[in-house]
């Protein structure tokens, strides 16, 4: 089982709808949990971190743990064609663990 | 604050040879890993250190090593260049508050030939 999954990909939605990314994590213990945005030929962007189970909202963003049914989502509102990238989720075990990142999904958002 | 920075942005190597790869962390940042890119493999984690110590290590072979010096700021070295050596290098610095937040620089680009 893959420790950290992201549902497959490429995701399309229309300008001003709402795009909805997931992730799985195997490891129970997990204990911080981020989002990154990567744009084609550049570096991942942290655009989200979340600690605790429940909604994080971040202007347009919203993150979502669910520590008991082991996933993270990410919620983007009124989604934009400059939202068009790579979202990575990523998972940190403990303070001295590594942070592990799934695969990434793509999304387009169409004008 | 400046960001993370990683010199070179972009290296053409011949196989065989070696590369050295360096990251300057976020100011006050004393832990940094390192990233490799791939198309198909996506983010591989290869290592990360910490008050200059490998604190974890990835699945990569011993031609891949790294050391981060006092100030914090690391290099990485890749012997032996083979031709799937070729990715975009990552480099990230952590934040010692909850969550340990990473950022990562603009990345190094080694294109081996």
């Amino acid at each position: 089982q893959k420790e950290v999954e992201q549902n497959s990909g490429p995701l399309s939605v229309p300008e001003g709808a709402i795009a909805s990314l997931n992730c799985t994590y195997s490891d129970r213990g997990s204990q911080s949990f981020f989002w990154y945005r990567q744009y084609s030929g550049k570096s991942p962007e942290l655009i989200m971190s979340i600690y605790s189970n429940g909604d994080k909202e971040d202007g347009r963003f919203t993150a979502q743990l669910n520590k008991a049914s082991q996933y993270v989502s990410l919620l983007i509102r009124d989604s934009q064609p400059s939202d068009s990238a790579t979202y990575l989720c990523a998972v940190r075990t403990g303070a001295n663990s590594k942070l592990t990142f799934g695969k990434g999904i793509t999304l387009s958002v169409r004008p | 604050k400046a960001g993370v920075t990683q010199t070179p942005r972009y290296l053409i190597k011949t196989r065989g040879q070696q590369v050295t790869l360096s990251c300057s962390p976020i100011s006050g940042h004393r832990s940094v890993s390192w990233y490799q890119q791939t198309p198909g493999q996506g983010l591989q984690f290869l290592f990360e250190y910490f008050s200059e110590t490998q604190r974890n290590k990835g699945n990569f072979p011993g031609r891949f090593s790294g050391r981060q010096f006092s100030n914090s700021r690391s290099e990485m070295n890749v012997s032996t260049l083979e031709l799937g050596d070729s990715a975009l290098y990552l480099c990230a610095s952590s934040t010692m508050g909850q969550g340990y937040e990473q950022y990562f620089g603009p990345g190094t680009r080694l294109t081996v030939t």
